[in-house]
């Protein structure tokens, strides 16, 4: 009930491309959902995260879709750059400092 | 701000020696995390710390794991003996309470035992 379930596995986007990654997640009690990017030699990073009592959040490129009903949410982003290229991490905990339960990456290439 | 700080960054030892990994969180920050993350398994948490308090060591693999927090700008993660089987990346991340804060992740240890 803890997981969280991540996909694609990978993904390769054009550049100027919409990238688009999926969770789902079973435990309803988690109540932040936040996405992190990784790149090669470094820890995952804070993207954007939401809660859910909003559908909705858009920083800059990046934004999250979130279907409470479905119990899954997504993470897009619009034009997507070759500066992209990381992997990409969602995850959900109860409570924003509590432990995170994080899925399996998607590995994103950009190419030109 | 140093941002969430590791040593070593690589640690190559052999089977049956004793680790020690290292970790400087941000100051105030009141949470701090150590993951593993593996090809396998993902990002697995270990052990969480709140206010110096171990939380949740549900994560710890076996006996041979040990993780301290002796004040709130140090935490060790212990691993003796060590196997090739825990040869991974480390991660330490803290954290604030609040939704804008979020984890901060260090830049990790990877480990491998020979």
């Amino acid at each position: 009930q803890q997981q969280v379930k991540q996909s694609p596995q990978s993904l390769i986007v054009q550049k100027g491309g919409i990238s688009i990654i999926n969770c789902a997640y079973e435990n309803t009690a988690f109540d932040y959902f936040p996405w992190y990017q990784q790149f090669p030699g470094k820890g995952p990073a804070l993207l954007i995260a939401i809660r859910p009592d909003v559908s909705e959040k858009k920083e800059g490129r990046f934004t999250i879709s979130f279907n409470k009903s479905a119990k899954q949410f997504s993470l897009h982003i619009m034009d997507s750059q070759p500066g992209d290229s990381a992997t990409y991490f969602c995850a959900a905990s109860i409570g924003t400092a509590s432990k995170l339960t994080f899925g399996t990456g998607t590995r994103l290439q950009v190419t030109l | 701000d140093a941002g969430v700080i590791q040593s070593p960054r690589h640690e190559v030892t052999e089977m049956g020696q004793e680790v020690t990994l290292r970790c400087k969180p941000i100051s105030g920050h009141d949470y701090l995390f150590w993951y593993r993350q593996t090809m396998m398994r993902g990002l697995e948490l270990l052990i969480y710390f709140n206010n110096n308090v171990p939380i949740d060591d549900s994560g710890m693999p076996e006996d041979r794991f040990s993780a301290k927090m002796p004040n709130a700008s140090f935490s060790t993660l212990k691993i003796q003996p060590s196997e090739p089987r825990d040869s991974a990346v480390y991660f330490c991340a803290s954290s604030g309470t609040g939704f804008h804060y979020g984890y901060t992740f260090g830049s990790g240890t990877r480990l491998t035992v020979v």
